[in-house]
């Protein structure tokens, strides 16, 4: 079945530690995306990518880092830099970047928490 | 800056019966899409029903439909027949040319048995 895989489920991060989340998509979709998902708001945006080996900050990049080697793959660092990491964070993906009656699909997300 | 509102934190409905859970946006630019997603306690993301803003006709899906009100900026999500599977958090999220999804803060749907 085509889909989006995030891994691990949940993550612990130490202080000053960088941590990186994997996002893998078998849905051949061009465009991948990263948000932040906080207690009592909807989603933000971090990073996005429309085609492999370019990237856009979104509204909360700082602190983040992300890499798009391959289209199938869209993994986000968490640096020591951004110093309040504790969320849920979901990746998503949709066919085209600019094909906006597309629904973004997501993956089951990745809850980081820190020792 | 497009921003989307959805005034209602908490909403409850008893099981069969109709709810409406409300969202407002504000945008300048004339095409856009907007959509329902569901997140379950297993916190996935699924989309509910979509709507094209240059189409009249409400969306509808089973039992979800959508009242677009495109001059007053709402888009509100009807769920008739209410079962306790459609106990989640509701987005609400628009999406124009080029442009990222921007979301609601949600709404967290109680279905009473």
């Amino acid at each position: 079945d085509g889909g989006i895989t995030q891994s691990p489920k949940y993550l612990f991060r130490k202080e000053g530690q960088n941590v990186t989340l994997s996002c893998e998509q078998n849905l051949n979709h061009d465009a991948m995306y990263w948000y932040r998902q906080d207690p009592g708001q909807g989603l933000r945006l971090i990073y996005y990518s429309q085609i492999v080996n370019d990237f856009q900050k979104g509204d909360i990049a700082e602190g983040y880092s992300v890499s798009r080697e391959k289209k199938e793959s869209f993994p986000l660092t968490v640096t020591s830099a951004q110093k309040n990491p504790t969320a849920f964070y979901l990746c998503a993906s949709s066919p085209r970047a600019t094909g906006e009656n597309q629904p973004q699909h997501f993956g089951d997300g990745t809850r980081l928490s820190i020792l | 800056a497009q921003t989307v509102t959805q005034s209602q934190p908490e909403m409850s409905v008893q099981e069969a019966e109709t709810v409406t859970l409300s969202c407002t946006y504000d945008t300048s630019e004339s095409d856009y899409y907007l959509f329902w997603y569901k997140q379950p306690p297993s916190r996935q993301m699924i989309l509910v029903i979509r709507q094209e803003a240059y189409k009249q006709q409400n969306a509808t899906e089973n039992r979800f439909s959508v009242n677009f009100q495109k001059a007053a900026k709402s888009f509100s999500l009807k769920i008739s027949d209410s079962q306790l599977g459609d106990a989640a958090m509701y987005f609400c999220a628009y999406r124009s040319a080029g442009l990222d999804m921007r979301f609601g803060a949600g709404t967290r749907l109680t279905v009473k048995p």
